[in-house]
């Protein structure tokens, strides 16, 4: 079976960071993405992992442990407009399956 | 990059009718698209894998006579609600594989009446 989670919500405040954590089990494993998604629009790239470590791309850095079956985004230097739903998915026999989303909300 | 353009963006229709959903990549051939449907404050669930020149693959759960999906090119894929019922009203995304991941479309919101 597909199992992908995600903390519903989290709060952080604006300049500070947040980590948004992703556990998975699924049947098979061809790498990890992270899509931001603003609501009522569609869900736009912002990072893949598909080896073990740390991708860094700006403000935006992604973590996987293929082993532990974990993922993690990172954002630094928060600004209100990175207010928005994150969503982790798995890529599988050439599907994405995603998870619930996690609703990050940036306070001044 | 590559373009994926969904149309229409919202549409309204009534009890019983049918609604067709198009889903063009501009600037490139899609072979496989996929189509996603999103309920208010959920994750995208998929529901049906379209293949140009074959038969889609649905998920488990999608009844393919009421989803229709039509890959006939290699840059339209269309869906098509038959029969649409107000439980069908949903937020609907199409998506073509672009490298390793994949570029949506800019979605369509579906409000049966």
């Amino acid at each position: 079976g597909q199992n992908i989670d995600q903390p519903t919500e989290m709060t952080a405040t604006e300049g500070a960071i947040v980590q948004i954590n992703c556990t998975y089990q699924t049947s098979g494993f061809n790498g990890l993405f992270w899509y931001q998604q603003h609501a009522g629009e569609a869900p736009t790239f912002l990072s893949y992992n598909v080896l073990d470590g740390l991708e860094e791309k700006g403000r935006f850095s992604s973590f996987l442990s293929r082993s532990k079956g974990y993922s993690y985004l990172l954002l630094k230097e928060l600004q209100m407009k990175d207010s928005a739903s994150y969503l982790c998915a798995v890529s599988n026999t050439g599907k994405l399956i995603f998870g619930q989303g996690t609703t990050l909300q940036v306070k001044p | 990059g590559a373009v994926v353009s969904q149309h229409p963006s919202w549409v309204i229709c009534k009890s019983g009718t049918s609604v067709k959903i198009e889903c063009r990549s501009l600037d490139f051939q899609a072979t496989t698209m996929f189509w996603y449907r999103q309920f208010p404050k959920q994750s995208l669930m998929l529901m049906a894998t379209s293949n140009e020149g074959s038969k889609a693959t649905y998920e488990q759960g999608v009844e393919k006579d009421k989803f229709l999906i039509n890959h006939a090119s290699l840059t339209l894929s269309t869906l098509t609600v038959t029969s649409a019922h107000p439980e069908d009203s949903s937020f609907y995304i199409c998506s073509a594989r672009e490298g390793t991941g994949l570029r949506f479309g800019q979605g369509t919101r579906l409000t049966v009446v």
